[in-house]
């Protein structure tokens, strides 16, 4: 099946550090999503990408959908130590296509 | 305000023993998600209902099943449930399905099989 290769799998950083995350594929995705998981809890939508190219913004959270269609990175500034937790991407092939989702990066955060 | 609900967040079974898990959603979502989450993976879909249009995936046990009898809520039927089908079971919705909707999670219910 469809595979997104999502990377670090997992991160230790100091807080206010920025944090960079990153998702790819060998297939062209509609749409980009980044998820954050808390322990115990569902994923929470943070940020949605519907174009190539698109730079979003949300708080301290940017995410972009890369030119190809085939990759994304969220970034992170100045981490706090509330941004713990396992950040997803997930993509869309297709209109009517379901989500694929990434393996996840687990991040820590030192206060 | 909850706007996709899952109840219980834990649930604790026997080897065999059927269960249910249930999902509500107050958005008038058309599209509902079920997901199985293991402990450090991804989640992976189940089924989903458009409508009443109900979609297995291709890989998803004969063991799950699912109904749903309005478009408020969802349930995900576990007929005889194994060791291994242990895991965080996540429900989602989505207006509808296409290349501009966003999935909506609820908190999940955290399956154990004893």
């Amino acid at each position: 099946g469809q595979q997104l290769n999502q990377s670090p799998q997992s991160m230790f950083i100091q807080e206010g550090e920025d944090v960079s995350m990153n998702c790819t594929s060998s297939s062209i995705f509609n749409t980009w999503l980044w998820y954050k998981q808390d322990p115990g809890e569902g994923p929470v939508l943070l940020i949605a990408l519907y174009k190539a190219g698109e730079l979003t913004s949300n708080g301290r959270l940017t995410a972009q959908f890369g030119i190809t269609r085939k990759d994304s990175f969220l970034n992170i500034s100045a981490s706090i130590p509330s941004d713990v937790g396992i950040y997803f991407c997930a993509g869309q092939l297709g209109s009517q296509g379901n989500l694929i989702f990434g393996k996840g990066t687990k991040l820590s955060v030192k206060p | 305000d909850a706007m996709v609900i899952q109840n219980p967040r834990y649930q604790v079974t026997q080897f065999g023993k059927p269960v249910t898990l249930s999902c509500s959603q107050t958005l008038n979502h058309n599209v509902m998600y079920w997901y199985q989450q293991k402990s450090s993976q991804a989640p992976k879909l189940l089924f989903h209902y458009y409508d009443k249009d109900f979609n297995n995936e291709a890989d998803t046990p004969d063991n799950f099943q699912s109904r749903r009898p309005n478009t408020s809520f969802c349930f995900l039927d576990i007929r005889s449930p194994g060791l291994g089908d242990a895991a965080m079971y996540l429900c989602a919705t989505s207006r509808a399905q296409g290349a501009d909707e966003k999935l909506f999670f609820g908190s999940g219910t955290q399956l154990s099989v004893l």
